[in-house]
């Protein structure tokens, strides 16, 4: 298994370029998250999905949208990137016993 | 009151000491309690589940006080790898982190 997959892993954008970060997960995982974390600060949630087709809203929704239209992806968007949007971004999947298990994370300066 | 809390320190403790820290949660129906570790720079992994019970694994123990609403996290003989940050988490839907403690073990 593979677990939890994140890609890219680095990236580079400037301020209004939009992109798209992908999370993948091979462990038939209902729940899904996307957090960001910001240096010296906890995990803030973003996004998360209860299951296929369906989304909702964490902490720190805005400036993202999120979709899930395979159970084993979840998909974050950034449409106009702003500064403050710079941050590593981490996917998760909840296991049956609430265990979460995390990506390795997503590097993002937005310039 | 935030859903979670934790002192975010950092502790600094020397090698071979015992440590302890605490995180409260507001939400009086939780069942399951977390504590993750998460070395810099890198995704964040499960250390221990905390039940009503308590739960232990070799120099650690996590315990829970349902009526105070805190789980704790107790390490002893600490050591340099212990170095972390680490977070609980109570879950619900949403799973909300604790901003964490930063543990520095010194020489």
């Amino acid at each position: 298994n593979a677990g939890v997959t994140q890609t890219p892993k680095f990236r580079v954008l400037k301020t209004g370029q939009s992109m798209t970060l992908l999370c993948a997960q091979d462990m038939n995982h209902e729940y899904m998250y996307w957090y960001r974390q910001d240096p010296g600060m906890g995990l803030r949630l973003i996004h998360y999905s209860v299951g296929e087709g369906t989304t909702a809203k964490g902490e720190v929704p805005d400036g993202y949208n999120v979709s899930r239209l395979k159970k084993q992806n979840f998909l974050l968007g950034l449409e106009s990137a702003a500064p403050s949007q710079t941050s590593v971004y981490f996917c998760a999947s909840l296991g049956d016993n609430y265990e979460q298990y995390f990506g390795p994370g997503t590097r993002l300066t937005v310039t | 009151r935030k859903e979670v809390e934790q002192d975010p320190g950092p502790f600094n403790v020397p090698e071979g000491a015992t440590v302890a820290f605490n995180c409260t949660y507001s939400n009086s129906a939780s069942q399951s309690f977390f504590w993750y570790r998460q070395d810099c720079r890198k995704e964040p992994k499960l250390l221990m589940s905390v039940y009503s019970s308590g739960n232990e694994d070799g120099r650690f123990t996590a315990q829970l006080n349902r009526a105070s609403q805190y789980i704790s996290l107790l390490i002893r003989d600490s050591k340099l790898s212990d170095s972390a940050t680490y977070l609980c988490v109570v879950p619900d839907d949403k799973i909300i982190f604790g901003k964490g403690t930063r543990l520095h073990i010194l020489p």
